[in-house]
This record gives C-alpha cells, sequence and structure tokens, in this order.
C-alpha cells in the first residue's frame, strides 16, 4: 500500500467551527507532514512531524493544531478560521525522519472552503 | 533552503521530448535536486532526483551540469497524461523541502 488517505475530500466550516482534517498512511513511514495551497501557488510547508513529534512549526498562526495519535496517523484540528484560511490542504509522508534523498509521499489533499 | 528558478510556463506537442530547466546557482554540496509534479485536482508526486551524476527512471531523466548550478528535467516522449505543474525543489539534509513556483507544462495533441 503506497497511498496517503486524506478526509474529507472538501469540508466547508464556519468561523466559528472546529473541525479536524485527517491523514492516514500505512507505509511504515515515521516523517509525516502538512502543507497548504492555496489556487494558483505552489505548496507551502506547515508542520512536520517525526517519530510521532513535532519538529517544525512554520510560523504558523495556533488556530491551526497537529496532531500525531501514532505513527500511521495525522491530524489537523481548525478552530476559529478566516475566510483567508480557505486553501487545498495537503498531506505526505516519507521513510525515515531525515535524509535528503527520501521521496516523499503527497495524499490527494482536503479543500477546505471558510465562510 | 537554497532556491530555485524555473520558467512559469512551456508548451510541447505531444510525443515529442520535452526539456525543463531549473536554475539553482546557490545550491551548496549537500542539496539534492529532486523534482515533483502535481497534476490537476491531485497532490505533488514524486518524479526523480539526483545530486551530482545524471539519472535516469522510468518516467523522465535527470541531467545536472557539471558545476550543480542548474539540472534539467527531461520527458522523452510527452503524453497528455505529462500535463502538470513541474516542481524543482533543493533539498539538504533536514526532513523538509520548500517548493518554487513550478513550470506549467502544457501537451499538446
Amino acid at each position: 500500500d503506497t497511498e496517503v488517505t486524506q478526509t474529507p475530500k472538501h469540508l466547508v466550516m464556519g468561523m466559528t467551527n472546529k473541525k479536524s482534517l485527517k491523514c492516514e498512511q500505512h507505509m511504515g513511514h515515521r516523517a509525516m507532514y502538512w502543507y497548504k495551497q492555496k489556487a494558483k501557488k505552489p505548496p507551502e510547508l506547515m508542520f512536520v512531524y517525526s517519530y510521532e513529534k513535532l519538529s517544525i512549526n512554520e510560523s504558523v498562526p495556533s488556530r491551526f493544531s497537529p496532531e500525531c495519535p501514532n505513527s500511521s496517523l495525522l491530524n489537523l484540528h481548525l478552530h476559529a478560521l478566516q475566510p483567508e484560511d480557505s486553501a487545498l490542504y495537503l498531506c505526505a509522508s516519507s521513510h525515515l525522519a531525515g535524509g535528503p534523498y527520501n521521496e516523499q509521499f503527497f495524499g490527494p489533499g482536503t479543500r477546505l472552503t471558510v465562510l | 533552503d537554497a532556491k530555485t528558478t524555473q520558467p512559469n510556463s512551456m508548451e510541447s506537442n505531444e510525443e515529442e521530448p520535452v526539456h525543463l530547466p531549473c536554475n539553482h546557482s546557490t545550491i551548496s554540496g549537500t542539496d539534492y535536486i529532486h523534482w515533483y509534479r502535481q497534476l490537476p485536482s491531485q497532490g505533488p508526486e514524486y518524479v526523480i532526483h539526483g545530486l551530482t551524476s545524471n539519472v535516469n527512471n522510468r518516467m523522465a531523466s535527470l541531467a545536472i551540469a557539471e558545476d550543480r548550478k542548474s539540472s534539467t528535467l527531461i520527458l522523452h516522449r510527452a503524453t497528455l497524461r505529462d500535463a502538470a505543474v513541474y516542481y524543482c525543489i533543493l533539498r539538504d539534509t533536514g526532513n523538509q523541502f520548500y517548493f518554487g513556483t513550478g513550470t506549467s507544462l502544457t501537451v499538446i495533441p
């Protein structure tokens, strides 16, 4: 299984809502990532988890809260988002924590709309 | 991470070779050169990577300049399925990498 799955595919939420994005992989990867991608722009790195511990936070606002409950799962908890947070949220994973030759496997993303 | 520069867009005729250039003049000795592509409505997917020598795989070839300040991704016979945004990325010893602006490839039937 070389797939990264993300749920839901689409999410519409109000600015006062709390919601969560879920990402799952069963490739035995110990590094997992969240990216944000606005339309016609490249993905921007948000968070990196290595061995289930947060290793990089790219100065992301606290209304985005990542969680890695085990080596296969990665969540992104959303609270009090703004309309400008509407974007495609991509999850990725890779073998080993570190290693510049490691391929990252991406999920199809969750399309988030904040009203 | 060192920066990469790519043309915004390129066109190719179907079944012809495509050469996608990337400049990375500030590359360091430990940076690997990676290429990913993103098809419409999908997440990015790995294409190829290299350090110093040219590389081939089933998807593409990667030609790296001798001074490593530039590289070229070669698709030997473009198909309509190759229409995508192609990203050239430099990766150092860390987990993360940072996407550049990429090249949007259009394949003309």
